[in-house]
């Protein structure tokens, strides 16, 4: 069946690092990809999509680009902050009418001040 | 619209008791979903509704678990009777029909079953 992998966690950085988080998908056909954010307490929210490959989703700094050929949609940002620290999901969501989705394990991201 | 409402936020119940978790997706959604997650297993998906009829069923994980969906703007989840291992954070998520469109969350529900 479908899966995603995430890079194992928990990731601690500081303030204005440079943040990468992989995620590799195996799926039948050409599922739509997903990262979403859960904040402590809170639920997940969409923090941005890809539909189709090469596509490249982004939003609040994320940016993710949906690569066929390696299966991957690697989640980047240029400089974190301490409102970043969340954990991170990548998900995929197969063709079918229900869209439903499948998550990798999640990744916990601290950022110190 | 205040987006996917669930209820409880926390519940603690003795073990062999009845719990009952409840949802009210967005109105106008087509899809709803219930997910549960652990540390061990992540995000599991139990079941979905399209239409208030249930699809998929395949992720509960005993006959102890059961979800109705009565009308469009009410869905519960009920554990019947209850065990340690059902500790969890149940997730209720919605959609609408067309494609490509993101699943909402609610806030989700932390059961602990002592």
């Amino acid at each position: 069946g479908d899966s995603v992998t995430q890079m194992e966690g928990p990731v601690t950085l500081s303030e204005e690092a440079f943040l990468t988080i992989n995620c590799t998908y195996t799926a039948t056909g050409y599922p739509s990809l997903f990262w979403y954010v859960q904040y402590p307490g809170e639920g997940l929210q969409l923090l941005l999509k890809a539909t189709k490959a090469d596509d490249k989703g982004s939003n609040k700094g994320f940016e993710a680009t949906y690569r066929k050929e390696t299966t991957s949609f690697h989640l980047e940002k240029g400089s974190v902050q301490v409102s970043d620290s969340a954990v991170y999901f990548c998900a995929l969501s197969d063709r079918g009418g229900a869209q439903k989705l499948v998550f990798g394990q999640g990744t916990r991201l601290t950022i110190n001040p | 619209d205040a987006g996917v409402i669930q209820s409880p936020r926390h519940e603690v119940t003795e073990m062999g008791q009845e719990v009952t978790l409840r949802c009210k997706p967005i109105s106008g959604h087509d899809y709803l979903f219930w997910y549960r997650q652990t540390m061990m297993r992540g995000l599991e998906l139990l079941i979905y509704f399209n239409n208030n009829v249930p699809i998929d069923d395949s992720g509960m994980p005993e006959d102890r678990f059961s979800a109705k969906m009565p009308n469009a703007s009410f869905s519960t989840l009920k554990i019947q009777p209850s065990e340690p291992r059902d500790s969890a954070v149940y997730f209720c998520a919605s959609r609408v029909r067309q494609g490509n469109t993101e699943a909402f969350f609610g806030q989700g529900t932390r059961l602990t079953v002592v």
